[in-house]
């Protein structure tokens, strides 16, 4: 079975914290991903990564960057995180034109 | 771009009801399909997906069939349970870069099975 962990399940930071999530993979997947769920809005995708090193924006990127040094870990940072970024936060990796595979989320809680 | 609309919910049924929650999309080119449920407390879960027109996913009781006349892929199941209550995602999958494949969700559909 694939799979996929994050580093908290829950986490409460002050807002101007530096924040990482961390999500790694055992399945030697090239996609990684990580999305925003919020009540009402569905999963929207804030980054994406298809190699190493490689990584695209998603629908909305603003206040994050993230960092794949190996293929088998995809982090987000939240360089300053503020108030409107307490969400749920979930990774997913997958190989090309194969299903997605979801870790069990970070929810995250910025004071 | 591609898009996804699923019923709004909340759902509430009683056990062995019939369920159907409601899923169309807008696509350019011919995207895949999928049903991911979410149990609480967890990640998303591939439920079923379809890849072509016609084709029909199934899973656990559950199936779907991808309409492309109608841009549809319906979930339905003859007899729900208590333990199929979850918040259940239609979406779609577009090819990006590196031939990756981004998925457009819908916003959920809640579902709850009372006994």
């Amino acid at each position: 079975d694939v799979k996929v962990t994050q580093s908290s399940r829950y986490l409460v930071k002050r807002t101007g914290e530096k924040v990482f999530l961390e999500c790694v993979q055992d399945m030697d997947h090239e996609n990684m991903f990580w999305y925003r769920q919020d009540p009402g809005l569905g999963l929207r995708l804030i980054y994406f990564s298809y190699d190493v090193k490689m990584k695209e924006k998603g629908d909305i990127p603003e206040g994050y960057s993230v960092s794949r040094e190996k293929k088998e870990r995809f982090s987000l940072i939240l360089e300053s995180a503020s108030t409107n970024q307490t969400s749920m936060y979930l990774c997913a990796t997958g190989q090309v034109q194969e299903t997605q595979y979801f870790g069990p989320g970070t929810r995250l809680l910025v004071l | 771009g591609d898009s996804v609309t699923q019923m709004e919910g909340p759902v509430t049924l009683s056990e062995e009801a019939f369920l159907t929650i409601n899923c169309t999309y807008t696509a350019t080119g011919y995207p895949s399909l999928f049903w991911y449920v979410q149990y609480p407390g967890e990640g998303l879960q591939l439920l079923l997906k379809a890849t072509k027109a016609d084709d029909k996913g199934s899973n656990k009781g559950f199936e779907a069939t991808y309409r492309k006349e109608t841009t549809s892929f319906h979930l339905e199941k003859g007899s729900v349970q208590v333990s199929d209550s979850a918040v259940y995602f239609c979406a779609l999958s577009e090819t990006g870069w590196g031939g990756s494949e981004k998925l457009v969700f819908g916003k959920g559909t809640k579902l709850t099975v009372n006994p």
